[in-house]
């Protein structure tokens, strides 16, 4: 199989604060990951592109200083929310490439319900 | 610039009534197509990777197609726990692994 793993699953912090959530790859190993934030009833939002070993690749819109991506192993990349406000709160979900077959399958993790007071 | 198109946005069904979910795309060069379920407060549920018109794969009670221009994800005597969103998604030949999504639909199987 392809398991991947965020953790929290759920965090609430005050406006100001930072939150780090973490992506874990747990039987593959995964060069690259990406992360994504899901409003509701909305599909899902592409926020970066997370290479380990290498800085990540934001998309358009996305604050770079706010949204810190770490991705430092092969099974493991962070996303820390700096100064977290109200508008931050939002579904982050993560996913993971699994290389095989004719192309590479994202496998998703099971997301991170972020809430800022 | 990719996109992904799905209908109906929302679908009802009673459970054993059979129907289809159309995913259409414009895509310069697919390198592959997916389809996710859902579920409320989950992430993303890999199910299906489609690569060249005419393939088909199925699982279970769902059964993916894929043509030059659409997709459709057929599912037979649907029952309650089928319900969720499904997502489809490309992926472009020479892009960064990244997908496009399309908005999804939201099916629910009626008991």
């Amino acid at each position: 199989g392809a398991v991947v793993s965020q953790h929290p699953s759920w965090v609430i912090c005050k406006s100001g604060t930072s939150v780090k959530i973490e992506c874990r790859s747990l039987d593959f190993q995964a060069t690259t990951m990406f992360w994504y934030r899901q409003f509701p009833k909305q599909s899902l939002m592409l926020m970066a592109t997370s290479n380990e070993g290498s800085k990540a690749t934001y998309e358009q819109g996305v604050e770079k200083d706010k949204f810190l991506i770490n991705h430092a192993s092969l099974t493991l990349s962070t996303l820390t929310v700096t100064s977290a406000h109200p508008e931050d709160s939002s579904f982050y979900i993560c996913s993971a490439i699994k290389f095989g077959g004719d192309t590479d399958t994202q496998y998703f993790g099971p997301g991170t319900r972020l809430t800022v007071l | 610039e990719d996109q992904v198109t799905q209908s109906p946005e929302a679908l009802r069904l009673q459970e054993g009534e059979s129907s289809s979910l159309n995913c259409s795309y414009t895509v310069s060069g697919l390198r592959g197509l997916f389809w996710y379920r859902q579920d409320p407060g989950k992430g993303p549920e890999f199910l299906f990777t489609l690569y060249s018109a005419g393939e088909e794969k199925e699982k279970e009670r769902l059964k993916a197609t894929l043509t030059k221009k659409e997709s459709f994800l057929h599912i037979t005597a649907p029952k309650p726990e089928d319900s969720a969103t499904y997502l489809c998604a490309v992926h472009r030949s020479g892009s960064a692994r990244q997908l496009t999504f399309g908005s999804g639909t939201q099916l629910t199987v009626l008991p």
